[in-house]
């Protein structure tokens, strides 16, 4: 079965930039999706497409892709940034979808 | 205001049967694809199925493939997960969620229903 991976953890002082990978064998053809999901919530869609931001996401959420690994970039993290951030895509033919293990982003 | 609201969750004896319901409002249901998410406890999301907007169309993750059926009304603007053969595995908040008209991203979710799976 397909699989995308995230380190379970990052961590960053306030102001500083998180990056937070996503690695899958079928990233080059399909889009990857973010999602941050904060303690008794459910989530929320913050970039869908790769890199497009939905509106009332703030412009520090950004996203990228570059071969088998797309990367959640959070520029000037911020307290209430503090969340669990999951990546979402389609297997390579496009029937199933796959969430990654999700990634614990501590605000220091 | 774009609204999904889960029901249905209990507790059920490992090989009974559960109903999902998601009841839609706030935009036009059949013109969108619908997910239905979990979360064990604890742990981190889980994508169980899909369904297309006209219900012509769904897929399953293989966990739950032969056990759930996920089906909508659209008439009724909901979205139903039928659970067959619950194990303990199954043990989760279940949520639905919308699909983006323009992507396969989920652009709203509900705020998901509890299923505990225990003798």
């Amino acid at each position: 079965s397909y699989e995308l991976t995230q380190p379970p953890s990052v961590s960053v002082s306030p102001g500083q930039t998180a990056r937070i990978t996503c690695s899958g064998d079928a990233l080059p053809k399909q889009y990857a999706y973010w999602y941050q999901q904060k303690p008794g919530q459910a989530p929320v869609l913050v970039i869908y497409k790769d890199s497009e931001r939905p509106s009332g996401i703030p412009e520090r959420f950004s996203g990228s892709s570059s071969g088998t690994t797309v990367t959640l970039t959070i520029s000037g993290v911020q307290a209430e940034d503090e969340a669990d951030y999951y990546c979402q895509s389609a297997d390579s033919s496009g029937t199933w979808e796959v969430f990654g293990g999700g990634t614990k982003l501590t605000v220091l | 205001e774009v609204q999904l609201v889960e029901s249905g969750g209990g507790v059920v004896q490992p090989g009974g049967s559960l109903r999902l319901s998601c009841a839609a409002s706030g935009f036009t249901f059949d013109d969108y694809a619908m997910h239905w998410v979990r979360q064990a406890p604890g742990k981190g999301l889980e994508w169980v199925s899909l369904i297309s907007g006209d219900g012509g169309s769904t897929y399953y993750a293989d966990s739950v493939k032969g056990r759930f059926t996920i089906s909508r009304d659209n008439s009724k603007n909901s979205l139903y997960l039928q659970m067959n053969s619950l194990r303990t595995e199954d043990t989760a908040l279940y949520y639905c969620a919308k699909q983006s008209f323009s992507s396969r991203g989920m652009d709203v979710w509900g705020q998901g229903t509890t299923v505990t799976v225990s003798s």
